[in-house]
């Protein structure tokens, strides 16, 4: 079965940019996508479509996929942006699989 | 604005069966395929099931093929997930979640309804 690898958890200091990675083979040959999920809430869509974001989504929440690779960067990193983060791939003959997440603390 | 608001959850015992209802609004219901998607205590989120427009496709993870049966009710505006021969490991937050146009993206989530399976 198809996997997404994510690291656990990512530090990052306010103001600073956070990259968020998500391994999956030929994933770039795919859809990927991109949940926030803060505690106690439901997950939030920012990026689908590899790059795009929803209406409502600051323009600090960015995304890219090539390779093996998709990346969700948080440029100038706010204290409400500490969540959980989870990557999201389909396509190609790929349901719908999403990666094991990634806890971001901003101190 | 759209809003998701599941139901039916409940504690029930292993091998036992429950449904899952997920009441839409807010946007055309019958022109948007819709899934479920769940999330174990403490752990991250795992996809369950997807229905066509129409409910005439249906996709499952190889986790609950054969036990959960995901259907749509166009004229009510709401999504079901019928739960039978639950496991232990099916304990979950069960989130009902609106498909977006691109297909491959859930683009807007209700506040999910906890299964929980045990003796």
């Amino acid at each position: 079965s198809y996997e997404l690898t994510q690291p656990p958890s990512l530090s990052v200091s306010p103001g600073q940019t956070a990259n968020i990675t998500c391994s999956g083979h030929k994933l770039g040959d795919k859809y990927a996508c991109w949940y926030q999920q803060k505690p106690g809430q439901s997950p939030v869509l920012v990026i689908y479509q590899d790059t795009k974001r929803p209406s409502g989504i600051p323009e600090r929440f960015s995304g890219s996929n090539s390779g093996n690779t998709a990346t969700l960067t948080i440029s100038g990193t706010q204290a409400m942006d500490e969540a959980d983060y989870y990557c999201q791939a389909w396509g190609n003959s790929l349901n719908w699989v999403f990666g094991g997440g990634t806890k971001l603390t901003v101190l | 604005e759209v809003q998701l608001v599941e139901s039916g959850g409940g504690l029930v015992q292993p091998g036992g069966s429950l449904r899952l209802s997920c009441a839409a609004s807010g946007f055309a219901f019958s022109s948007f395929a819709m899934g479920w998607v769940r999330q174990a205590p403490g752990k991250g989120l795992e996809w369950v099931s997807t229905i066509s427009v129409t409910g005439g496709t249906t996709y499952y993870a190889d986790s609950v093929k054969g036990r959960l049966t995901i259907s749509r009710d166009n004229s009510e505006d709401t999504l079901y997930l019928r739960m039978s021969g639950l496991r232990v490991d099916d304990t979950a937050i069960y989130y009902c979640a609106k498909v977006g146009v691109s297909y491959e993206a859930f683009d807007a989530w209700g506040q999910g309804t906890m299964v929980a399976v045990s003796s």
